[in-house]
């Protein structure tokens, strides 16, 4: 199973500060098909998940673009410029290009 | 608008079964591979199994810790997907999320709690 490990495991951060999220792969996530399905997902406390990136960088729908989302093969990261307070919760990377699908342990986005 | 909503849940003794429903509406159901997800306590996500398309012979995946004991299903005809869980363990306990296929869209997930 291709494990995905995220660091750090939490993040303090003041309102309108950036924050920076790394996402590493046990092995690449290019797909046969060219394109590395990794993705970002969020959840706020008492929420179901949210995805907010795929594709390494593509936004969903109704994600701010002070979401970016960069990497390759084995190596990615998400970034959040001008932090809100909406903003804190949980994030996972979870790669969707092989089964099992597998999800980092996540890291928690804490108001400093 | 989609949605997908999740039920079944329960306290459960171990050894014991339980059968999750996911009721979707709001996409073509019938075309989409579908997830059972679940958090833990802990609140660390496990994929737990997929179902794929009627075009795909709906072909199914098990993680390798419910393999055997958990069956995904689906009824297109009620654009539902379902997951029976039989010899329960107490470390099934957690929340049962399903998903869709490229996992960009989660029901509000059920409890199971599985404790004698």
């Amino acid at each position: 199973d291709i494990v995905m490990t995220q660091t750090p495991l939490s993040l303090s951060v003041a309102i309108g500060q950036s924050a920076s999220i790394s996402c590493k792969s046990s092995q690449s996530l290019k797909y046969s098909d060219g394109k590395t399905y990794l993705n970002w997902v969020f959840q706020s406390p008492g929420q179901s998940p949210k995805r907010l990136i795929y594709q390494v960088s593509k936004l969903d729908s109704g994600v701010p673009d002070r979401f970016s989302g960069t990497g390759s093969e084995t190596d990615f990261t998400l970034k959040i410029s001008r932090v809100e307070a909406e903003d804190l919760g949980v994030y996972y990377c979870c790669q969707g290009s092989y089964s099992p699908r597998t999800f980092g342990g996540g890291t928690k986005l804490e108001l400093k | 608008e989609v949605q997908l909503v999740e039920t079944g849940g329960s306290l459960v003794q171990p050894g014991k079964s339980l059968k999750l429903t996911c009721a979707t509406s709001g996409f073509t159901f019938s075309n989409a591979w579908m997830h059972w997800v679940r958090q833990s306590p802990e609140k660390q996500l496990e994929w737990v199994a997929q179902i794929k398309a009627k075009s795909n012979n709906y072909a199914t995946y098990y993680a390798e810790s419910v393999k055997g004991r958990f069956t995904i299903s689906r009824d297109d005809s009620k654009s539902s997907v379902y997951l029976q869980m039989n010899s329960l363990k107490e470390e099934d306990t957690a929340i049962y999320y399903c998903t869709t296929w490229a996992f960009d869209y989660w029901g509000q997930g059920v409890m199971v709690t599985v404790s004698s």
